[in-house]
């Protein structure tokens, strides 16, 4: 079993959907929380981080952190083509760069 | 600022060969890291170094090395590529090297075939 899980997807939405983007993990010890995003072709870019649980909210991106489940999702709200990319989520205990356990990504798809 | 940049864009490679990808950044930052990128697996971390003359392994490490001798570059070295090197390889850069205090920027990325 994989420390951390993705559904790659392809997720495929209309504009303006609410997009929900979700990642499991098994290792307890996980406190620091990160998505990246990822467009064709092109390096990650940070896009939020979360320490232990709660959410923290950036402009239409939410990001929601269930320690109690092990499980944590990426909300999109009035999603827009230019959200097309590839979702990473990235987890550690420590916070490090260096410990970050990746998940494989989830394909996201909004067409016009 | 250029930011963190990486040479070759592609490179094509025979079993055996060897080669250094290279990677630079312009923000004075720290830590750099190397990672590669395979489908369906995430990225895996190879080596990363927290300054100058001091760099570790990653979760992936044998097949490369590195050396850090300024700030600025973090080469990364194929000794007798194999296929199973195959992959996209990311290099990336942040001050602090946590991820609550700065954010971590990557490059554009170097997309390796061993054949």
């Amino acid at each position: 079993q994989k420390e951390v899980e993705q559904d790659p997807g392809p997720l495929s939405v209309p504009e303006g959907a609410i997009v929900s983007l979700n990642c499991t993990y098994s290792n307890s010890a996980f406190q620091y929380f990160m998505w990246y995003r990822q467009y064709s072709r092109k390096g990650p870019e940070l896009l939020m981080y979360t320490y232990s649980s709660g959410n923290k909210e950036d402009g239409r991106f939410t990001a929601q952190v269930d320690k109690s489940s092990k499980y944590i999702s990426l909300f999109i709200r009035d999603s827009q083509p230019s959200d097309s990319a590839t979702y990473l989520c990235a987890m550690s205990a420590s916070g490090g760069y260096n410990k970050l356990i990746f998940g494989a990504g989830t394909r996201l798809a909004v067409h016009p | 600022n250029a930011g963190v940049t990486q040479t070759p864009k592609f490179r094509i490679l025979k079993i055996g060969q060897s080669m250094t990808l290279q990677c630079a950044q312009d923000m004075n930052h720290n830590y750099m890291y190397w990672y590669r990128q395979d489908p369906g697996m995430g990225l895996k971390l190879i080596y990363y170094s927290v300054g100058a003359g001091i760099t570790d392994k990653g979760e992936v490490p044998n097949g490369y090395n590195v050396s850090r001798s300024t700030t600025e570059d973090f080469p990364l070295r194929l000794e007798l590529a194999a296929p199973s090197q195959t992959s996209v390889y990311f290099c990336a850069s942040s001050y602090s090297g946590q991820g609550v205090e700065d954010t971590q920027y990557f490059g554009p990325g170097t997309r390796l075939t061993v054949l």
